[in-house]
């Protein structure tokens, strides 16, 4: 199994909703990430996860907030979003070791529309 | 400050012919280089990979080039196909347990039937 599941595939809020995303890979990673990407950009990093702790945090507003309640599992919570976070959000993992080349696997990505 | 530069943001090929992606680099701890390719509405899936230790990799129709003296990197693919038409990343990564890409701004790759 080689696959990274994210769902909802596409996601429509508004402002005052509360939403999550939800993330999943059964290949024994254990570094997790979110980023953020919009049209015609590269991805930006938002959040990684070592061992289900949170070691990165790229200066990413409140209204995201992440959670990794298991090594398989990676969760975004999204409240208070603004028009300007409508986005591509990617879900990706990777090995956690010394044998770790920076391989992301990612998953298809959530689209979300912030009304 | 951009540490991973993709300075084509469009390139066209017919196809058989090859196509040939460059990208730059400044930091001098980046020891790995990844090509990413994302069709639109996808996540981006991985290509090929080269270690800094190494000058060229093969995959294929894709063989990726470093050179360190001049931070400079290339992918090329040959023969080109139209499936192939793709935004590619060119990415970074230096030592550390959990690596973080630095990801160039993508070239927009065309294949013309």
């Amino acid at each position: 199994d080689t696959e990274v599941t994210q769902t909802p595939k596409h996601l429509v809020m508004g402002m005052t909703n509360k939403k999550s995303l939800k993330c999943e890979q059964h290949m024994g990673h254990r570094a997790m990430y979110w980023y953020k990407q919009k049209a015609k950009k590269p991805p930006e990093l938002m959040f990684v996860y070592s061992y289900e702790k949170l070691s990165i945090n790229e200066s990413v507003p409140s209204r995201f907030s992440p959670e990794c309640p298991n090594s398989s599992l990676l969760n975004l919570h999204l409240h208070a979003l603004q028009p300007e976070d409508s986005a591509l959000y990617l879900c990706a993992s990777s090995q956690v070791s010394a044998a770790n080349t920076g391989e992301l696997f990612f998953g298809e990505g959530s689209r979300l529309t912030v009304l | 400050d951009q540490q991973v530069k993709q300075n084509s943001p469009s390139l066209s090929v017919q196809e058989g012919r090859i196509s040939i992606l460059n990208c730059d680099y400044t930091n001098s701890m980046f020891d790995y280089f990844l090509w990413y390719k994302k069709y639109p509405a996808e996540g981006p899936t991985f290509l090929i990979s080269i270690s800094s230790i190494k000058d060229k990799n093969e995959d294929g129709r894709f063989t990726v080039f470093l050179n360190k003296s001049a931070k400079h990197l290339s992918l090329h693919i040959v023969p080109s196909q139209p499936g192939d038409s793709a935004v590619y990343f060119c990415a970074a990564s230096a030592p550390r347990s959990a690596r973080q890409l630095t990801f160039g701004s993508g070239t927009q790759l065309t294949v013309l039937p």
